[in-house]
């Protein structure tokens, strides 16, 4: 157990709908990240947060958004779905240090979107 | 963007040490080399990381170069339950995971 939660694990939606995934980083935790892992592939990094603003992007889809709330929760959006975003995605966190360089992830155990 | 390559995959027997290599020519000074491991399709599991000097830990083994260009995971011995896929990152600003290396452990 990573000390990282997601919820849902699993999320059935439709294209065109909208989700939010859910992740909670470790006790202390100041940053979390997202990364899109599709079918055999590997992981791909979406955005970082850190202590509640962004601080890193990736290959993150304009229809995709995320924020790190007060709490130092996560949220992931997803619009306009289609049947491509189907996927695992994964939420890690880590302890970074002042100098902005990253720390050992923690990842937690992924929400599996499947868009019919 | 500090890129990593690795060999699509391995296999390795059960007992013996498992070399995983991966290449990082393009990494700065500054930047870490960590891996990590996910089997089948749970989330990615911390493994070990280094800058400069050879690392140990209860998991594994990670020998860096002195050029830093590349470096090597050790599994000193192996068990079906190292079967996995084994990703090489750097610590960079934009964090870049391969597709790894699917390696399989046989009895």
């Amino acid at each position: 157990d990573s000390g990282v939660t997601q919820t849902p694990k699993h999320l059935i939606t439709a294209t065109g709908q909208r989700v939010t995934l859910r992740c909670s980083p470790r006790s202390g935790d100041l940053s979390v990240y997202w990364y899109q892992q599709s079918l055999d592939q590997g992981l791909q990094f979406l955005i970082q947060y850190y202590n509640g603003e962004e601080r890193a992007k990736g290959n993150i889809l304009e229809r995709f958004s995320a924020q790190q709330f007060p709490d130092l929760h996560s949220e992931l959006n997803l619009s306009s779905l289609e049947l491509g975003d189907s996927a695992l995605y994964f939420c890690a966190s880590s302890v970074d240090p002042p100098s902005g360089m990253k720390g050992t992830q923690y990842f937690g155990p992924g929400t599996r979107l499947t868009v019919l | 963007d500090a890129k990593t390559t690795q060999p699509t995959s391995m296999d390795c027997a059960e007992g013996r040490a498992a070399n995983l290599p991966c290449n990082h020519s393009t990494i700065s000074g500054n930047e870490y080399v960590y891996w990590y491991r996910q089997i089948h399709s749970q989330g990615p599991q911390y493994i070990i990381h280094g800058l400069k000097n050879n690392e140990t830990n209860e998991m594994a083994s990670l020998i860096i170069t002195e050029d830093r260009k590349s470096s090597t995971l050790i599994l000193p011995h192996a068990t079906l339950r190292d079967t996995a896929v084994y990703y090489c990152t750097s610590a960079d600003q934009k964090l870049i995971f391969g597709t790894g290396t699917r390696l399989q452990v046989f009895p």
